[in-house]
């Protein structure tokens, strides 16, 4: 149980087009999603907290307004990079927590990740 | 603010070897741990939590915990070319599911 998926696995983009990312949990339903980035040989970077049925949570220093979210489900989360550069190529990666009877609920499970180039 | 700090490595070790991963953290309220496993190129998996006092065993995989100390650890034992990953050590902050992630400690076993 507790597996989680992302779509697509790599996307490759022209300057200024937008991406959306999807976030899945596939075995449970997760009111809270989190999406994080990483760069090369750089450790996870929380962008947001992802929450159903309700505004997402940015950390400080993550424009709202670049990278939206939406939770429109129990188990879909998205994550659009509005009008992407070079600068936002990175590997984007959705963590969940379970609701799952028998796991322990702060435990989180992460996607696969997405690997975006912006050309 | 709270931190969770671990060293970088890159750790080397023999293959057969126990490897130990080490992880300190600031916030006295924390609860509850996780080792998590980063290949490069791949997204996290998780080892293994542990959230009271004293060791946790699962496999060739112990977790150590000392609160008074704010000390978590990770062994490996008998450790093989495929452990070679960078372990990320992660609390959650008091009241949420956030994590606070450490920048994660670089292991090679080398065969």
């Amino acid at each position: 149980g507790a597996v989680v998926s992302q779509h697509p696995s790599w996307v490759i983009c022209k300057s200024g087009t937008s991406v959306k990312i999807e976030c899945r949990s596939l075995d449970f339903q997760a009111t809270t999603m989190f999406w994080y980035r990483q760069f090369p040989k750089q450790s996870l970077m929380l962008m947001a907290t992802s929450n159903e049925g309700s505004k997402a949570t940015y950390e400080q220093g993550v424009e709202k307004d670049k990278f939206l979210i939406n939770h429109a489900s129990l188990t879909l989360s998205t994550l659009t990079v509005t009008s992407a550069h070079p600068e936002d190529s990175s590997f984007y990666i959705c963590s969940a927590p379970p609701q799952l009877a028998g796991l322990y609920q702060e435990t989180q499970y992460f996607g696969p990740g997405t690997r975006l180039l912006v050309l | 603010q709270k931190e969770v700090e671990q060293n970088s490595g890159p750790l080397s070790v023999p293959e057969g070897a126990i490897a130990s991963l080490n992880c300190t953290y600031s916030d006295r309220g924390s609860q509850s741990f996780f080792w998590y496993r980063q290949y490069s190129g791949k997204s996290p998996e998780l080892i293994m939590f542990i959230y009271s006092n004293g060791d946790k065993e699962d496999g060739r995989f112990t977790a150590q915990l000392n609160k008074a100390s704010q000390y978590v650890s990770l062994l490996i034992r008998d450790s093989q070319p495929s452990d070679s990953a960078t372990y990320l050590c992660a609390a959650p902050t008091s009241g949420t599911y956030k994590y606070i992630f450490g920048t994660g400690t670089r292991l090679k076993v080398l065969a």
